[in-house]
Formats: structure tokens, C-alpha cells, sequence
């Protein structure tokens, strides 16, 4: 079975400062993993994904992640935090390929608030 | 570009009552995805559907049904309410590929009293 770990359930960080989000998985083959955010009563809106290739991916609101397959691990970053970065950030994980049907779900991490302090 | 609608988007029941919150999409998406929010447990699965009549059961699937009649719509039903199923209900569809990202409506919360 596949798994996400966000072992962080708040991350705080100075406007300005760069920022880390942290994500660990478990799926059997090589994965593709996406990262979510979530702003207050909104639904979830896709920041980035990895399928394959370099392992740093870049993707909206300037946010980047990077993909390390011996730390089975997929951190979110920025360079510099913005206050309106605050809001609730999901890890997620999809198997390599279709297999049965009980495989073809995204797996969600716990959740990380982040908040940016002015 | 309406993409994934949910209605209704907050519902207050009485314990026993029963609802059916509908997912929309206009994207020809196959899979379909209806999860639950709770408060540090991120997003869990309840049911799912890999296409048309078809549908299957997630992570937490007791106390709901659902069903896929057309491939746009996906439903979830509760028949008996209890106020467990109190949450914020999410759901998501993406294209008949792994690689691709899930797109997400906007929520329905739920309370049930």
C-alpha cells in the first residue's frame, strides 16, 4: 500500500526567509508525486508535480520541490517566503501505473500549515 | 471553465437523515474521487470511480454509497447520518492516467447534529 508522511503539522517561517516543507512516501516502483495547497474554505489547488527526469521541479507561485528517491522523500521550498504563502499545504502520491483498481487513488499526506509571519 | 462543482456547499442534518452531495465535472475525466477533510488527518479516501458504472471503495467507506450512472456525475449518498460523518467533503477527477494531476471542487460541509 502506498503512504505519505508530512511529519510537520506547522511550519513557521519569516516573510522573506526561505521555506521547507517537509514530505516522505512509501509506494512500491517509482512514484509520481504531486503537492497541494489549500486556502481557507477553498478546495485544493495543484502547485507541482515529479514524474520523471531532474529532480528539482518547479512549479506555481514561484514554489519548487525536490524529488530524492534514497530519502524516499518530496520537501517543498521557496526561496522567499511571502505572508500571503500562508495556507494548508498536502503532499500527494499516485503509483507508477495502473495496476488494479485499488491503486489508482491519490494518497494524501496528513497536511502542513504554514504560516508566514510579517 | 467550470471544471469540478459540488452542491450543495454547506448542509446541516439531523442525525438519521439522509443526503446525496453530487460532483460535477466538465472535463470527460474517468476517475472520480470523493474524500473527507478532518482536522489532522489530511484528505481520506471514500469511494471511487475509474469510469462510467463503475465505482469502488476507498480508505472510509462505511456510512456511504455512491454511484457513477454518467460518466460527468458522481454521487455520494448517506443513508442514515451520524454526526462521525460531520466533515468537509472534497471531490476531485483527473484523466485516465496516473501521471496527471487530480482537479478539485470547492467543498461541502457537512455537520450533522
Amino acid at each position: 500500500a502506498q503512504s505519505v508522511a508530512q511529519p510537520e503539522d506547522q511550519v513557521n517561517v519569516a516573510e522573506g526567509n526561505p521555506l521547507t516543507v517537509k514530505c516522505t512516501y512509501s509506494v512500491s516502483g517509482n512514484p509520481y508525486l504531486f503537492w497541494y495547497v489549500q486556502y481557507p474554505n477553498r478546495g485544493l489547488q495543484f502547485l507541482l508535480k515529479y514524474i520523471t527526469g531532474d529532480n528539482l521541479v518547479k512549479g506555481s507561485y514561484g514554489f519548487e520541490a525536490e524529488f530524492n528517491k534514497s530519502q524516499t522523500s518530496f520537501h517543498l521550498k521557496k526561496p522567499s517566503a511571502l505572508v500571503s504563502d500562508s495556507a494548508l499545504y498536502f503532499c500527494a502520491v499516485s503509483p507508477p501505473r495502473r495496476g488494479d483498481t485499488g491503486r489508482r487513488a491519490l494518497t494524501f499526506g496528513s497536511g502542513t500549515r504554514l504560516q508566514v509571519q510579517p | 471553465n467550470a471544471g469540478v462543482t459540488q452542491t450543495p456547499k454547506f448542509r446541516v442534518l439531523k442525525t438519521g437523515q439522509s443526503m446525496t452531495l453530487l460532483c460535477a465535472q466538465d472535463m470527460n475525466h474517468e476517475y472520480m474521487y470523493w474524500y473527507r477533510q478532518d482536522p489532522g488527518m489530511g484528505l481520506r479516501l471514500i469511494h471511487y470511480s475509474v469510469g462510467e458504472g463503475t465505482t469502488a471503495k476507498g480508505e472510509v467507506p462505511d456510512g456511504y454509497n455512491v454511484s457513477r450512472l454518467k460518466k460527468q456525475n458522481f454521487l455520494l449518498g448517506l443513508e442514515s447520518a451520524a454526526p462521525s460523518q460531520t466533515s468537509v467533503y472534497f471531490c476531485a477527477s483527473r484523466p485516465d492516467r496516473m501521471n496527471t494531476e487530480a482537479f478539485f471542487g470547492q467543498g461541502t460541509r457537512l455537520t450533522v447534529v
